[in-house]
């Protein structure tokens, strides 16, 4: 069955600090995988994408990593800011245009 | 250059009425999509058009929902009658075919539409 599972659910962190989100996914066939942060009463935004070739692709302070031969990526997120406050969705898209979308990381950033 | 725009922001209904949506994609861009959004979830496809034609509808229910892009531009995406369980958020994104394969190609989302069904 595919499926997009991410981790934490939840998470809250001071401002400046570091984090890292988790997906892991059992979709195939892999085209490509995004991430998206998508703040409250707004639309999905994307930060970053990477095909089955890239490891690693960064977008200011968002880096996400992808290993295709575990079917995990991470979001990498440096010296946080409050703006980063939202949820962060991690999906995986087919060679069919299929997308699967995880149910995100919730991530607070206070002061 | 506008995004995605849908309209109307908000919604409230008694439960058995008719309810539609409305999104303008990005100009220019041949492929749409609506997906439905429940709160702490990831969305759901709904429906993908590539212009004027519905290539994915597998996810629609549709006896009670209707879609359609009449001229490959706007769409209305329809509910008759809702019901409880439809009170959520719904997306319409699109994207550019641009001669990469298509599932490369960046979906831009709207705002949604958040309905309320009591």
């Amino acid at each position: 069955k595919n499926q997009v599972e991410q981790s934490p659910q939840s998470l809250i962190i001071l401002e400046g600090k570091n984090c890292t989100l988790q997906c892991n996914y059992t979709v195939s066939p892999f085209s490509n995988l995004r991430w998206y942060k998508q703040d409250t009463g707004r639309g999905p935004v994307s930060l970053t994408i990477m095909t089955f070739s890239e490891n690693t692709k960064s977008n200011g302070r968002y880096t996400a990593t992808l290993d295709a031969d575990t079917k995990q990526s991470s979001l990498h997120i440096t010296a946080s800011q409050l703006s980063d406050s939202a949820s962060y969705i991690c999906v995986v898209i087919t060679g069919a245009n299929n997308l699967f979308f995880g149910t995100g990381t919730r991530l607070t950033v206070i002061p | 250059e506008a995004g995605v725009v849908q309209s109307p922001r908000y919604k409230i209904i008694e439960k058995k009425q008719p309810v539609a949506f409305w999104c303008n994609p990005i100009s220019g861009h041949n492929t749409l999509y609506w997906y439905l959004q429940n709160l702490g979830q990831g969305p759901e496809l709904l429906i993908r058009y590539e212009n004027e034609e519905a290539v994915d509808d597998s996810q629609l229910p549709k006896d009670r929902f209707s879609a359609e892009r009449l001229k490959g531009v706007d769409s209305t995406l329809k509910i008759q009658p809702a019901e409880l369980g439809d009170s959520a958020v719904y997306l319409c994104a699109s994207s550019l075919s641009s001669g990469k394969r298509v599932e490369y190609n960046e979906q831009f989302f709207g705002p949604g539409t958040r309905l309320t069904v009591l």
